[in-house]
């Protein structure tokens, strides 16, 4: 079983929905959590990092971590066809700075 | 702007022959990472360095190897090179953010080794 499961989709949606990607892990030493947004046939970039439970906002993207769960969210509000990339979680175990490990990534599709 | 640059966007080789894959980054950077990418697996960590002259192997090093000689500089090589070693390859680089890094990646080489 992998560490961190993610649905690979594709998943694909109007223009203006609301997006909801999700990651599911089983090692409960994980802290940090991060998504990194990918073009096709570019580099991931990261778009928000979290530590611990909660949630953390940045314009159209928030990023909700729940650690008794296991489970981690990226919500994307008012989606564009520029949002049209694949999705990837990570996540990394405090004190072992460096090593994430990252799911297989989600294919996102925004349509006019 | 952080910059993670790498040497071919598309190489071609053949069987057994020795390929360099090199990596750059502008940013003063202490960590680097190679990883690849596969569909359905997702990236793979292939080695990483903390410093100059070190390496540490990550999850799937067999077939690899890897130089840091300069800190902005990181090479992976491929001894031999197999088809199974026809991937996306990754470069990141990193700093610190809080207690854990903030990982930066290069545009990737698309590898086919034929």
């Amino acid at each position: 079983q992998k560490e961190v499961e993610q649905d690979p989709g594709p998943l694909s949606v109007p223009e203006g929905a609301i997006v909801s990607l999700n990651c599911t892990y089983s090692n409960s030493a994980f802290q940090y959590f991060m998504w990194y947004r990918q073009y096709s046939r570019k580099g991931p970039e990261l778009l928000m990092y979290t530590y611990s439970s909660g949630n953390k906002e940045d314009g159209r993207f928030t990023a909700q971590v729940d650690k008794s769960s296991k489970y981690i969210s990226l919500f994307i509000r008012d989606s564009q066809p520029s949002d049209s990339a694949t999705y990837l979680c990570a996540m990394s175990k405090t004190g072992t700075a460096s090593k994430l490990t990252f799911g297989t990534g989600t294919r996102l599709q925004v349509t006019l | 702007d952080v910059k993670v640059t790498q040497s071919s966007r598309y190489l071609v080789k053949r069987t057994g022959e020795k390929v360099f894959l090199e990596c750059v980054q502008d940013m003063d950077h202490e960590n680097m990472f190679w990883y690849r990418q596969d569909p359905g697996l997702g990236l793979r960590l292939i080695y990483f360095s903390y410093d100059v002259k070190m390496k540490e192997k990550g999850d799937i090093p067999e077939g690899y190897s890897v130089s840091r000689e300069k800190k902005e500089r990181f090479s992976l090589i491929l001894e031999s090179a197999s088809t199974n070693q026809t991937s996306m390859y990754l470069c990141a680089s990193s700093f610190r953010t809080g207690g854990t890094d903030t990982q930066y990646f290069g545009p990737g080489t698309r590898l086919t080794v034929l």
